[in-house]
């Protein structure tokens, strides 16, 4: 089956940095790939959208990457601030009707 | 708009006890689905419709109903609740989640956090 790969270990960097999150997957690409943030206690936030045909994706501070030879995803946040500090969870859509998430990766950014 | 709601936020049940679960969507979706959220494990898929009267499951169906008789409105079921259904639950709907037309955003509920002794 399917697997997903995200850093379980928590990121922690300073503010104004770029944070780089990764998303792992086995076997064949997805048709896309969705990034989402999750707050303590709250439901998981959409964030960015990339096919498989998109190298790349950018909304405001925000950057996606889709290698389909590498099978990964990188998620990047530019000038990051503590405001940023959240989980963030990879999802890919095989079209089957059925996301597939990751486990997420926690991130911290530190005054 | 609301957008997903559910009830209740926080449950505490007994072994073999049943209760169901609401969530509720006023955005007109057609695609309602229920994730539970365990530490290390990630979101997985419960069960999901892809319109009013179509239900199917989804990766860990066992010892959950559901139906969906209105657009609006999807509930989960818990028959006889075990410990091992200890979780987060959450709720979510898009507008169209269909084999070939791509996956359009997810937008979740609060989840309602459920603990079973």
């Amino acid at each position: 089956s399917q697997k997903i790969e995200q850093n379980s270990e928590a990121l922690n960097i300073q503010e104004g940095k770029t944070a780089t999150l990764t998303c792992n997957y086995t076997n064949y690409s997805p048709a896309y790939l969705q990034w989402y943030r999750q707050d303590p206690g709250r439901g998981p936030v959409f964030l960015l959208l990339i096919r498989e045909n998109e190298k790349e994706k950018r909304k405001e501070r925000l950057k996606v990457t889709f290698d389909t030879t590498l099978k990964q995803s990188l998620f990047h946040i530019t000038a990051s601030q503590p405001a940023d500090s959240a989980t963030y969870l990879c999802a890919l859509d095989y079209n089957t009707d059925k996301l597939i998430f990751g486990t997420g990766t926690r991130l911290q950014v530190f005054p | 708009n609301a957008g997903v709601t559910q009830t209740p936020k926080f449950q505490v049940l007994k072994t073999g006890q049943s209760m169901t679960l609401q969530c509720a969507q006023d955005m007109n979706h057609e695609y309602m689905s229920w994730y539970r959220q365990d530490p290390g494990m990630g979101l997985r898929l419960i069960h999901y419709s892809v319109g009013a009267g179509i239900t199917d499951q989804g990766e860990v169906p066992n010892g959950y109903n559901v139906s969906r008789s209105t657009t609006e409105d999807f509930p989960l079921r818990l028959l006889s609740a075990a410990p091992s259904q200890t979780s987060v639950y959450f709720c979510a709907s898009s507008y169209s989640l269909l084999s070939g037309s791509g996956t359009d955003t997810q937008y979740f509920g609060p989840g309602t956090r459920l603990t079973v002794l």
